[in-house]
């Protein structure tokens, strides 16, 4: 089974370009989570769909940040103008529905690491 | 609000030693924990999961444990090698967000290990 996928792996821009994030998840997983992780932190939630509507963006930083998937499969998130703080790896998830009473699990991709200077 | 906490934020141990990873968390009423594990520059990975009905969890040298009541978890690694090297991380999902979606995960900061040959 392939696992998420994500690209470019790396990215370096200026402050106040614009960058944008792929992400490919699992085969028929219908939740998407996209996670900023500062170094030395947890990853933090930014957004999470379900299929290609959205289910939690209340941590966004709408006036930059943009998320969107197309169609319920593949996502982009991109950042516009970006500042020094959102250097950070990207990382996206994947997982199945919620199931009452199962178990759900989450798997990651490898991130994109974007540096700002 | 869940909060999660992992001490130490780094430890350094010769290889062969037994040692134990804590992650505490403030809302007792959880649905599951996991633990992952991130390589420098790499994604996580998830290591064992463990439902909230369940005391612990093993995979080969590793144990995870969970006593809700306290909430507290440890992740107890037997006779460590130089390849278990990396980050460890806990996550807890969140709430249920809307009826039939996964639940986003909330981390710890992680305590990055380093063992020693």
């Amino acid at each position: 089974e392939a696992g998420v996928a994500q690209s470019p792996r790396y990215k370096i821009i200026e402050k106040r370009q614009s960058v944008a994030f792929w992400c490919n998840p699992i085969s028929g997983h219908a939740t998407l989570y996209w996670y900023q992780q500062i170094l030395g932190q947890g990853p933090k939630l930014l957004i999470q769909f379900q299929n290609n509507g959205v289910v939690d963006d209340s941590q966004l930083p709408k006036d930059r940040f943009s998320a969107e998937r197309l169609k319920g499969v593949d996502s982009t998130l991109k950042i516009q103008p970006a500042k020094l703080e959102d250097s950070a790896v990207y990382l996206c998830a994947s997982s199945l529905n919620y199931r009452e009473g199962g178990s759900y699990e989450q798997y990651f991709g490898p991130g994109t690491r974007l540096t700002v200077t | 609000k869940q909060e999660v906490t992992q001490i130490p934020a780094a430890l350094s141990v010769p290889e062969g030693e037994n040692l134990v990873l804590n992650c505490s968390f403030t809302d007792s009423a959880i649905y599951n924990l996991q633990w992952f594990r991130q390589d420098p520059g790499k994604g996580l990975t998830s290591l064992l999961l463990i439902q909230s009905s369940q005391r612990e969890q093993t995979s080969g040298r590793l144990n995870a444990s969970l006593d809700k009541s306290s909430g507290r978890s440890t992740l107890y690694i037997a006779a460590s090698q130089p390849g278990d090297s990396a980050t460890y991380l806990c996550a807890l999902p969140s709430q249920e967000i809307s009826s039939g979606s996964a639940r986003q995960l909330t981390f710890g900061s992680g305590t990055q290990l380093t063992v020693l040959p």
